[in-house]
């Protein structure tokens, strides 16, 4: 079975600073991997997706990710954190082959831009 | 623009009510799915469909009621049943039926509050 957790429901970073959302999961196959963004109010809209392609994945707005199979993770991260980056992040897991199977979410990381 | 509409954007129902959330679209998708999401919880899939006339139960579907008899339409129905509906409501497409592996596209949600 497929899980995914995020580490840490809030996160607080300065304006310009390094900003890290942690995500680990759980496949027993290959996954594809995503990051989500979710501004107030509204519906989610799409970060980056991790497909095998390559382990480093680049992303809107500045954001990447890097798949570690080893460590089985998919941190988020941008170099300099900017206002309009305050919203809540959504790492998500999924697997394909199946009728079953399905796109799994995490709890959201809350993510606050101190100026 | 093509796109996911919600509506209402905000809906109140009283007890023993049934009350439907809207959801069309205009991306040509075949897959259409309804998420719920409450603080802190991520999102939950409640019901979804890979084509018209056919749907499938997700992981918190007691409660809820879906129909697919348009492509473009996939609305849910709270029912009486359900005793803890407030909650936002999302509702995504993808484009096709092998969906796990796609990017999902959101509506900006409906929340449903209890009177």
């Amino acid at each position: 079975a497929q899980s995914v957790t995020q580490l840490g429901s809030h996160v607080s970073v300065s304006e310009g600073a390094l900003v890290l959302l942690r995500c680990n999961y759980s496949s027993s196959v290959p996954p594809y991997l995503f990051w989500y963004v979710q501004y107030p109010n509204q519906g989610l809209q799409l970060l980056l997706k991790y497909t095998s392609a390559a382990t480093l994945v680049k992303g809107i707005n500045g954001f990447e990710a890097e798949f570690k199979k080893s460590e089985t993770s998919f941190h988020l991260t941008k170099p300099s954190a900017h206002m309009s980056d305050a919203a809540e992040y959504f790492c998500a897991v999924s697997t394909t082959g199946g009728r079953d199977d399905k796109i799994i979410f995490g709890k959201g990381t809350r993510l606050h831009i101190l100026p | 623009d093509g796109g996911i509409t919600q509506s209402p954007k905000y809906l109140f129902r009283k007890e023993g009510q049934n009350v439907t959330l809207s959801c069309e679209q205009n991306l040509n998708h075949d897959a259409m799915y309804w998420y719920r999401q409450d603080p802190g919880q991520g999102l939950r899939l409640i019901y979804y469909s890979q084509i018209v006339n056919d749907f499938q139960k997700g992981d918190i579907a007691e409660g809820y009621s879906v129909s697919r008899e348009k492509k473009e339409s996939f609305p849910l129905t709270v029912t009486s049943a359900q005793k803890n509906p407030t909650a936002f409501y999302l509702c995504a497409s993808t484009r096709d039926r092998q969906y796990f592996n796609e990017k999902l596209f959101f509506g900006s949600g409906t929340q449903l509050s209890v009177l």
